[in-house]
């Protein structure tokens, strides 16, 4: 299995809202990711877990608010968005985050805020 | 900072072989990275260049110069389905894969 699965593919949200998106492997990776991805653009890295704890926080407004609950698992939590938050936000793993190794993407959710 | 170019489109036949290049300045340097993108689908993993020289995996091979801060991705015997955006992605500290994508090149393979 290499497979990194996203839940929900789509989701809409208003600006009130709460909503978390999620990522799960089964690869026994020990390194998972948030990216966020606009339209024609490259991915943007905003959060990495290493072995469950959080490595690298690209400083990322505190409306997103990501959690590792065990090694297969990754959250990202959302509140009070705003419009300009819409995107395609992608999780990614890869065996370990201090080696060169590939990285797997899921297929992401595609968020848009209202 | 770090900053990475690539040209933003490429266009060629089936069959040819084409090159993207990659320039960067980053503060640091760990390795530069491959990645396939297709419309709606999810960045994939095409090759890694850690030290200078020539990497190859297929028909996808990917070249470091560490000393001219350059790289490239060579494909050859291009086929319909290569048709996709290519970035270049730079790690500049030891935590590996925190790294920088470059602004992506957009290969359109024509019959």
């Amino acid at each position: 299995d290499t497979e990194v699965t996203q839940t929900p593919k789509h989701l809409v949200m208003g600006m009130t809202n709460k909503k978390s998106l999620k990522c799960e492997q089964h690869m026994g990776h020990r390194a998972m990711y948030w990216y966020k991805q606009k339209a024609k653009k490259p991915p943007e890295l905003m959060f990495v877990y290493s072995y469950e704890k959080l490595s690298i926080n690209e400083s990322v407004p505190s409306r997103f608010s990501p959690e590792c609950p065990n090694s297969s698992l990754l959250n990202l939590h959302l509140h009070a968005l705003q419009p300009e938050d819409s995107a395609l936000y992608l999780c990614a793993s890869s065996q370990d985050a201090r080696q060169n190794t590939e990285a797997f993407f899921g297929q992401g959710t595609r968020l848009t805020v209202v | 900072g770090q900053s990475l170019e690539q040209p933003s489109e490429v266009t060629a036949v089936e069959g040819a072989i084409v090159q993207i290049n990659c320039t960067y300045q980053t503060s640091g340097f760990y390795g530069l990275s491959w990645y396939q993108q297709h419309d709606g689908g999810a960045p994939t993993f095409l090759s890694y260049n850690g030290l200078d020289g020539l990497e190859e995996t297929g028909r996808f091979s990917s070249f470091l110069s560490r000393s001219d801060s350059y790289g490239y991705l060579l494909l050859q015997e291009l086929q319909m389905k290569d048709s996709a955006s290519y970035f270049c992605a730079v790690s500049w500290d030891n935590y590996g894969q925190n790294f920088v994508f470059g602004p992506g090149t957009r290969l359109s393979v024509l019959p």
